[in-house]
Order: structure tokens, then sequence, then C-alpha cells
């Protein structure tokens, strides 16, 4: 298996532009995560999915920040429009629910200038 | 809600010695699952090693193994032998059996020293 797969890995954008971030799980996992990673506030859980439903999206910062799951394969992170606070690295990590760990992808490092 | 804390955010070792991580976590869940991942400077996130909370033993991998104290919510990282390759950010992990979501620790930056 491939893994998780993250696109892009390196996106530099100028404050106010759409971003979309790209994910695809491993095949079979049923739950996908979207997690920040920053300095200052460590790994955050920003949304999470079970079966492409949306479970938990208290972590999403603010209105700013949308997430969707159109299928078992896909899923995307859109930051619309972009702030330079929002410059992290974004992971998407899938997995099963139940005892089994978070396979992660490579990230993607966001830069809003 | 679950909480877990790395208390040492730097720590030094040199090669072929062992070093301890400590992880302290907080739940009022009877049975859970804990993590160690791993993060180098490639970004990636690589699962170290993990273990249930309702076996006793404590969990090994090669030069990995685990200090699990229920009781206390205390799980540490022991790592023997210590390889320049394990120079990385390491992060403790937390999942319920109620989720499926990973809640992580703050992180402790590890440097194998030659």
């Amino acid at each position: 298996d491939a893994g998780v797969i993250q696109s892009p890995r390196h996106e530099v954008t100028e404050m106010g532009q759409e971003v979309t971030l790209r994910c695809k799980p491993i095949s079979g996992h049923n739950s996908l995560f979207w997690y920040r990673q920053t300095m200052m506030r460590g790994l955050e859980l920003l949304i999470y999915f079970n079966n492409n439903v949306p479970i938990d999206d208290s972590g999403m910062p603010e209105d700013r920040f949308s997430a969707k799951m159109p299928n078992a394969s896909f899923s995307t992170l859109k930051i619309q429009p972009s702030e330079p606070r929002d410059s992290a690295v974004y992971f998407c990590a899938s997995g099963l629910a139940d005892n089994s760990p978070l396979h992660f992808g490579n990230g993607t490092r966001l830069t809003v200038t | 809600a679950q909480t877990v804390t790395q208390s040492q955010p730097e720590m030094s070792v040199q090669e072929a010695e062992t070093v301890t991580l400590s992880c302290t976590y907080d739940t009022s869940e009877n049975n859970y699952y804990l993590f160690w991942y791993k993060q180098p400077p490639s970004r990636q996130m690589i699962l170290v090693i993990r273990q249930e909370a309702y076996k006793q033993q404590n969990a090994t991998e090669n030069r990995f193994s685990v200090n699990f104290q229920k009781a206390a919510k205390s799980f540490s990282l022991k790592i023997s032998d210590s390889q320049l390759g394990d120079t990385a950010m390491y992060f403790c992990a937390f999942k319920g059996t109620s989720g499926s979501r990973l809640t992580f620790g703050e992180g402790t930056q590890l440097t194998v020293n030659p």
C-alpha cells in the first residue's frame, strides 16, 4: 500500500488566497483525520471523519476552514481566505475505529505571506 | 476530555546509551490505547510502539520499550543502545475506546550525540 498520500507537499500563497489541501487515505480505512502542527501549539486535531461523515469539527479554528470527504478515498481541507497565522504543517491521517494506530501522510507545509 | 503531558521539551543522550522519555495522561476511561510516534526532520510521523491498557505486560519493539504504570497514568519510552538515527521529536499519544481520535502530547525533542 502506498500509505496516506497528501498533496501538495509545499504550498506558498499570499494572504487572502484560497488554499486547498488534498488527502487520499489508505484503502479500507474508515476514519480520516486532519491535524495541524505548529511550534506554538503542537499537533492539533482540526476535524475527523468516520465513514465519510464529519464526527467532530470542534478543532476547526474558524469559518475560514472547511473540510469535505466526498468519498472513502478522498478528502480536502480548504482555507478561504488564508491568513499568515494559518502557516503550519497540515497532516492527514487515516485509520480504523479500533485499537489500531493512525497512519500519517507526509504533511503539507503551508506558508501564507 | 483526555490530556497528554510530556514534561521534557528536550533531551540528549550519547550514542549507545539508554534514554527514557516521560509521558503522563489523564482519562476517566478504563480501557484505552497508548502510542509513541517519532517525527524525524523529514517530518514524517512514524509509529514506534503501542500499548493496550488492559495488558499488564509492557510492550517491546527491538530497542524500544515502555514502562506502563496504569495506576499512575504514566507511559514512558525507553530507548536502549541509542543510535544517531533516533534523533527526532517523540510524541506520546492517547486513543480512547469511545472514539478513534488520537490526542497528542507536546513532544520531546531527542538528540543523540556521537
